[in-house]
């Protein structure tokens, strides 16, 4: 099976710019959850989507939106860019988002904001 | 909430030495617990999990044990390699509604192997 896949790679935009990011998910995974990395804050949890639907949220500002399609590929939009949104962002795809299931991870987009 | 503090880094070891990364959580009830890897450039592998306590997860050489009545599970491995050098991270996820596809990181430990 191909692994997740994330596009594009890198990505360099200018405050207060918008971007979306894409990633599909292993195939007949349903669950697409996104992570922000940065040096400072670590990794933390954005958002989860389930069958088009979000079902998980974590601390970000209105900016961090999301969206899943019926084909279970997720895309991450990023509205008024700051310069502390520049990092890595990842996501993760599972079969059914359960506790006790393996998260998959692509190799992230970096986008690094001036 | 749930938290995951993991040793502070980086740590610097010789070839085929002995390796530990202490992990140890808060959370409620039974959560699942993971250790990843991430090589420069690169997104995260999964090294190893355990979904529940004492279970033993080992993968290449590396084992952990989910210790609940000391909320641990420090990541070990014997003889480590040049090639183990990378990020590791311990995570957690827990059960309920509101932890969908929500894993919990610690902040990372560097580890870096000399020849």
């Amino acid at each position: 099976k191909a692994g997740v896949t994330q596009t594009p790679r890198y990505l360099i935009k200018t405050r207060g710019q918008q971007v979306t990011l894409s990633c599909s998910p292993i195939s007949g995974h349903r669950s697409v959850s996104w992570y922000q990395q940065t040096p400072g804050q670590g990794l933390q949890f954005l958002f989860e989507y389930f069958s088009e639907t979000q079902r998980n949220k974590g601390n970000f500002p209105g900016r961090f939106s999301g969206r899943q399609f019926s084909n279970s590929r997720s895309e991450m939009n990023v509205s008024t860019l700051e310069l502390g949104d520049s990092a890595l962002y990842l996501c993760a795809s599972s079969s059914q988002g359960g506790h006790q299931e393996t998260q998959y991870f692509g190799p992230g987009t970096r986008l690094l904001v001036l | 909430g749930n938290s995951v503090t993991q040793m502070e880094g980086p740590v610097t070891l010789s070839e085929e030495a002995f390796l530990t990364i202490n992990c140890t959580y808060t959370a409620t009830g039974y959560p699942s617990l993971f250790w990843y890897v991430q090589y420069p450039g690169e997104g995260l592998q999964l090294l190893l999990k355990a979904t529940k306590a004492d279970d033993k997860g080992s993968n290449k050489g590396f084992e952990a044990t989910y210790r609940k009545e000391t909320t641990s599970f420090h990541l070990e491995k014997g003889s480590v390699q040049v090639s183990d050098s990378a990020v590791y991270f311990c995570a957690l996820s827990n059960a309920g509604g509101t932890s969908y596809g929500k894993l919990t990181f610690g902040q990372g430990t560097i580890l870096t192997v000399h020849p």
